[in-house]
């Protein structure tokens, strides 16, 4: 039968090579936000931020970039590793305190 | 530093148990947040403390939820009586100011699978 539940969009990478992921964000007031990493069975890890006044940000493998213009947010992680498996959640503050969550990219890294 | 800390890390119980989640936020982090996460609707934030105090408990499904955070070091999540469709994930967050341009820190979660 048909799955319910949420479908996470899937990123299959080879190990080595860059990865990109997209985040599509709904509130143009939205001025923070922040990319999570979750690996199976652990919590939620901070990855990268970035303020509204950037438009990129580059950690350590990681860079994000964001289009205000047309809403979008996208993750770039450098020379892909397998540690790198897991899913990916863009987050956008919607009010002083409070994160709106995407839905997650499952990122799969092959041998 | 030990990072968020969550107890128990399982939990099955049977419909109609009460069930208490704990956490024990980073030391020094006054902004405390539950979330629940699930397959169907993904993470969701069930309510938010700052300074021990509830600001915003709209996330709370209904009354048979409940949270407390009797100090800046310990924080409830209490169900009560549980249904099956309250098995999910629940975790537990801090931050170290009111919340804005300021990462959470999540806790590994609580699984909790209620028959």
């Amino acid at each position: 039968g048909e799955s319910v539940g949420l479908h996470l969009p899937t990123l299959s990478v080879q190990e080595g090579d860059n990865s990109i992921i997209n985040c599509a964000y709904s509130n143009s007031a939205s001025d923070y936000f922040i990319w999570y990493k979750q690996e199976s069975g652990k919590g939620p890890q901070f990855i990268i931020d970035i303020r509204s006044n950037m438009d990129k940000r580059q950690g350590q493998r990681v860079t994000v970039l964001l289009n205000k213009t047309v809403k979008h947010l996208s993750l770039q992680i450098a020379a892909t590793q397998p540690g790198d498996s897991a899913v990916y959640f863009c987050a956008e503050n919607i009010d002083d305190y409070k994160l709106s969550f995407g839905a997650g990219t499952t990122v799969t890294v092959r041998a | 530093d030990a990072g968020v800390i969550q107890s128990p890390r399982h939990e099955v119980t049977e419909m109609g148990q009460e069930v208490t989640l704990r956490c024990k936020p980073i030391s020094g982090h006054n902004s405390l947040f539950w979330y629940r996460q699930t397959m169907m609707r993904g993470l969701e934030l069930l309510i938010y403390f700052n300074n021990n105090v509830p600001i915003d408990d709209s996330g709370m499904p209904e009354d048979r939820f409940s949270a407390k955070m009797p100090n800046a070091s310990f924080s409830t999540l209490k169900i009560q009586p549980s249904e099956p469709r309250d098995s999910a994930v629940y975790f537990c967050a801090s931050s170290s100011l009111a919340g804005l341009f300021n990462e959470q820190f999540f806790g590994p979660g609580t699984r909790l699978t209620v028959l």
